[in-house]
């Protein structure tokens, strides 16, 4: 099974902080994804990277940066957190291909104060 | 820029029950379309994919069907059961910007 995984379910940090979140998969997946969602807004797209070292903004990518240094590994980060960005984020990776299905990580709830 | 919609909302049913969740797409230029499933506070599971070619796709009470020329799809859920209760959502890929996901549709099946 494809496993892709958040290294935390929750987190509480404070407005002004650097924050990061990783996410690592373990298929080779060239794909990765990270969405945010919240209620009424559905999921939006952040960044994605379709190989290593490559980037490529999203939607709302405003307050966000990604890093991919390594195929398995696509890290978030919020350079000075906000309350906005109060949200639960999504990872997601998927093999290159236009008929390819996408897996997605558990999610991780941050919360800014 | 593609947009999805999922009707209804909300929905809410007794055990047994089959039933049918609806997906809506603007652009019929795509390459797939996903559905998933979220339980409160998770991630998202891959239900079913159905690629473009395809018609329709099946797994175990679960059909998925697919009409590009008109922009839908549509989920059929047999035999409802408290256990499906969740939120499903359908994503579609047209090879640009990832996925584009609808708002989803909230699934309470009552025991």
């Amino acid at each position: 099974d494809v496993k892709v995984t958040q290294s935390s379910r929750y987190l509480v940090k404070r407005t002004g902080e650097k924050v990061f979140l990783e996410c690592v998969q373990d298929m080779d997946h060239e794909n990765m994804f990270w969405y945010r969602q919240d209620p009424g807004l559905g999921l939006r797209l952040i960044y994605f990277s379709y190989d290593v070292k490559m980037k490529e903004k999203g939607d709302i990518p405003e307050g966000y940066s990604v890093s991919r240094e390594k195929k398995e590994r696509f890290s978030l980060i919020l350079e000075s957190a906000s309350t906005n960005q109060t949200s639960m984020y999504l990872c997601a990776s998927s093999p290159t291909g236009a008929n390819t299905e996408a897996f997605f990580g558990q999610g991780t709830r941050l919360t800014v104060v | 820029k593609q947009e999805v919609t999922q009707i209804p909302a909300a929905l809410s049913v007794p055990e047994g029950e089959n039933l049918v969740l609806n997906c809506s797409f603007t652009d019929s230029a795509i390459y797939n379309l996903q559905w998933f499933r979220q339980d409160p506070g998770k991630g998202l599971t891959s239900l079913l994919l159905i690629q473009s070619s395809q018609r329709e796709q099946t797994s175990g009470r679960l059909n998925a069907s697919l009409d590009k020329s008109s922009g839908r799809s549509t989920l059929y859920i047999a035999a409802s059961q408290p256990g499906d209760s969740a939120t499903y959502l359908c994503a579609a890929y047209t090879g640009r910007r990832a996925l584009t996901f609808g708002s989803g549709t909230r699934l309470q099946v009552q025991p």
